[in-house]
């Protein structure tokens, strides 16, 4: 079966670094991405990995390991404004815009 | 990236009605997707809207109950039919970024339409 796994829920304080992991399981694997979705909102797009390693995009960074079907994002320097959802999703085929999400982590940032 | 425009942004129904989701591009993309968001979920692919044929459905969902319209590059439109108070959801039009003609296989979200059936 096709199944994404993440924490559902976490908590941090500002200022800190959190790491939110992911691991998946797709018949198909052309890439993970990462999304940002405060509540009422549509998700934003954050990261996209397709080849193992880190990727950095200023406070955020997103890492792949395809042989161990693993991705985490780590979110340095939290500020309040980072409270929201974040949603693991892979793409479970080669068709194009067929994301397969997992349910979310909601991070909470406190003072 | 792709600006992606929704209306209605939300909307609350009857039981029994339908109402129609239309999605705006601010480019021309070849394939649009719709997604549903149920209250406390994850995104869920209800369908893929090619221009010029018709669309292709996920496990679960069926052309009467969620028809889509595709009559250009740049606009697609999602029905829900019949509703009933499962069918309370957020729904997003989403668009791959392209640069080029390549494929970036970023995937951008519209802002949403939240619908609310009493």
């Amino acid at each position: 079966g096709q199944n994404i796994d993440q924490p559902t829920e976490m908590t941090a304080t500002e200022g800190a670094i959190v790491q939110i992991n992911c691991t998946y399981q797709t018949s198909g694997f052309n890439g993970l991405f990462w999304y940002q979705q405060h509540a009422g909102e549509a998700p934003t797009f954050l990261s996209y990995n397709v080849l193992d390693g880190l990727e950095e995009k200023g406070r955020f960074s997103s890492f792949l390991s395809r042989s161990k079907g693993y991705s985490y994002l780590l979110l340095k320097e939290l500020q309040m404004k980072d409270s929201a959802s974040y949603l693991c999703a892979a793409y479970g085929s080669s068709n194009t815009g067929k994301l397969i999400f997992g349910q979310g982590t909601t991070l909470q940032v406190k003072p | 990236s792709a600006v992606i425009s929704q209306k209605p942004s939300r909307d609350i129904c009857q039981r029994g009605t339908s109402l129609t989701i239309q999605c705006q591009v601010d480019s021309q993309v070849t394939m649009m997707f719709w997604y549903r968001q149920q209250p406390g979920q994850s995104l869920t692919l209800i369908a893929t809207a090619n221009q010029g044929s018709e669309a292709t459905y996920e496990s679960g969902f069926v052309i009467d109950k969620f028809p889509i319209s595709r009559p250009n590059l740049t606009f697609s439109t999602l029905t829900v039919s019949n509703m009933s108070p499962e069918d309370s959801s957020i729904y997003l039009c989403s668009v791959e970024g392209v640069q080029g003609h390549a494929n970036t296989g970023e995937l951008f979200f519209g802002e949403g339409s939240r619908l609310t059936v009493l």
